[in-house]
């Protein structure tokens, strides 16, 4: 297991389209995050998985933005209709729920959304 | 609501030198996590350093140290010696009873051969 791994790196679109982001986390990991960030900011929060249970999400979080993890294993953030303001570097993030180590976070590369 | 600000958008040190970079944060907590983490360019976040805190004694991993100050909520990563491959993006970042880390606004450092 390499870590944790986004797919695409880079996405291009429309206004109005909508776009799809994945995130493979580190296996054992119990817990997946989702973050966005902007250039020169610190990344934001947008939600978490324990397991397949999505159990916080961000006021961040419009209703255009949806996030599953249907199998506790890998997590999909949809954005549907986007806008320009959602141009940004999206970041999911993995982490152990117990033991040694837990609250660490292992990020991805990250997604880079530009929404023409 | 838990803040982490970080007051220096920039910092830069030359080669071989040691520079600090600076973090402050508001909680009600007793019990949390603080991180350094480090983001190069079109490179992935990676932690730097942690402090719970909980633990008086301050963190060090190798270069990297913390002077973790509880009740100033103060939490300043000095990194020693510093290398052409330090320059990044540095976030402080905060981890309550919740599962989210807060980061703070990110401080670029610019290392000088």
């Amino acid at each position: 297991d390499t870590g944790v791994s986004q797919d695409p790196r880079h996405k291009i679109t429309k206004r109005g389209q909508n776009v799809t982001f994945r995130c493979d986390p580190i296996s054992e990991h119990n817990r997946l995050y989702w973050y966005r960030q902007t250039l020169g900011q610190g990344p934001e929060f947008l939600t978490y998985f324990q397991n397949e249970a999505q159990l916080e999400k961000s006021r961040l979080l419009s209703d255009r933005f949806s996030a599953e993890r249907p199998k506790g294993s890998f997590s999909t953030l949809e954005i549907q209709r986007t806008e320009q303001g959602d141009s940004a570097m999206y970041l999911c993030a993995s982490s152990l729920l117990t033991g040694e180590g837990r609250g660490e976070l292992f990020f991805g590369e990250g997604s880079r959304l530009t929404v023409l | 609501a838990q803040t982490v600000t970080q007051s220096q958008p920039e910092m830069s040190v030359q080669e071989a030198e040691t520079v600090t970079l600076s973090c402050t944060y508001d909680t009600s907590e007793s019990d949390y996590y603080l991180f350094w983490y480090k983001q190069p360019p079109s490179r992935q976040m990676i932690l730097v350093i942690r402090q719970e805190a909980y633990k008086q004694q301050n963190a060090t991993e190798n270069r990297f140290s913390v002077n973790f100050q509880k009740a100033a909520k103060s939490f300043s990563l000095k990194i020693s010696d510093s290398q052409l491959g330090d320059a990044a993006m540095y976030f402080c970042a905060y981890r309550g009873g919740g599962s989210r880390l807060t980061f703070g606004e990110g401080t670029q450092l610019t290392v000088n051969p």
